[in-house]
């Protein structure tokens, strides 16, 4: 059953505090992104990547960091220094960077107090 | 800069059609999706236009024009299922897809 995970699906932390959020595909795609939602947004690109061991910034990358040291696996990490990080996160992968449809995980939703 | 332009809100009745219109202005242009997404559920694919026309798949449709910067979604024979947000999204060049911030459709009896 092939797809994407990411959990966990709610999680709470103190303000000041680093939260690593995984993302997992059994897809076999190469491009995975991470994206952020917020109410009355669209989706906002944090980071992306195309390949392992390689990947860029999006539009709004201050503030995180991202990993992709295998083909499955692209974590992303909500550091102290980003100052709004209560939001829906969402991550997605394809089977190639841009043309193909984005197929997305069921998301998680971080609250910072 | 770039901008994608969509109602914050619709309203249709159960067997109705409506129509979801996008407008787009991006520094480049490499086709558009447009995504279903239930409330606090991940997007899901619907379509892909790269070329001017009208795309069909079923209950939906996806009409591109690429000189207007304009798109629609149209949904036939409404259900009380398509009630979610719907997300226009232009990919661009360098590979980036941008997203507007959707249209919410509520579907009533």
């Amino acid at each position: 059953d092939g797809g994407i995970t990411q959990s966990p699906k709610y999680l709470f932390r103190k303000e000041g505090q680093n939260v690593t959020l995984s993302c997992e595909q059994n897809l076999n795609h190469d491009a995975m992104y991470w994206y952020r939602q917020d109410p009355g947004q669209g989706l906002r690109l944090i980071y992306y990547s195309q390949i392992v061991n390689d990947f860029q910034k999006g539009d709004i990358a201050e503030g995180y960091s991202v990993s992709r040291e295998k083909k499955e696996s692209f974590p992303l990490t909500v550091t102290s220094a980003q100052k709004n990080p209560t939001a829906f996160y969402l991550c997605a992968s394809s089977a190639r960077q841009g043309a193909d449809e984005q197929y997305f995980g069921p998301g998680t939703r971080l609250t910072v107090t | 800069g770039q901008n994608i332009d969509q109602p914050t809100e619709m309203t249709a009745t159960e067997g109705a059609i409506v129509q979801i219109n996008c407008t787009y202005q991006t520094s480049g242009f490499n086709g558009l999706f447009w995504y279903q997404q239930h409330a606090g559920e991940a997007p899901t694919f619907l379509s892909y236009n790269v070329l001017d026309g009208l795309e069909e798949k079923g209950r939906f449709s996806s009409f591109l024009s690429r000189s207007k910067g304009y798109s629609y979604l149209l949904l036939k024979e409404l259900q009380m299922k398509d009630s979610a947000s719907y997300l226009c999204a232009v990919e661009t060049g360098g590979f980036k897809t941008i997203f507007g911030a959707g249209t919410r459709l509520f579907v009533k009896a």
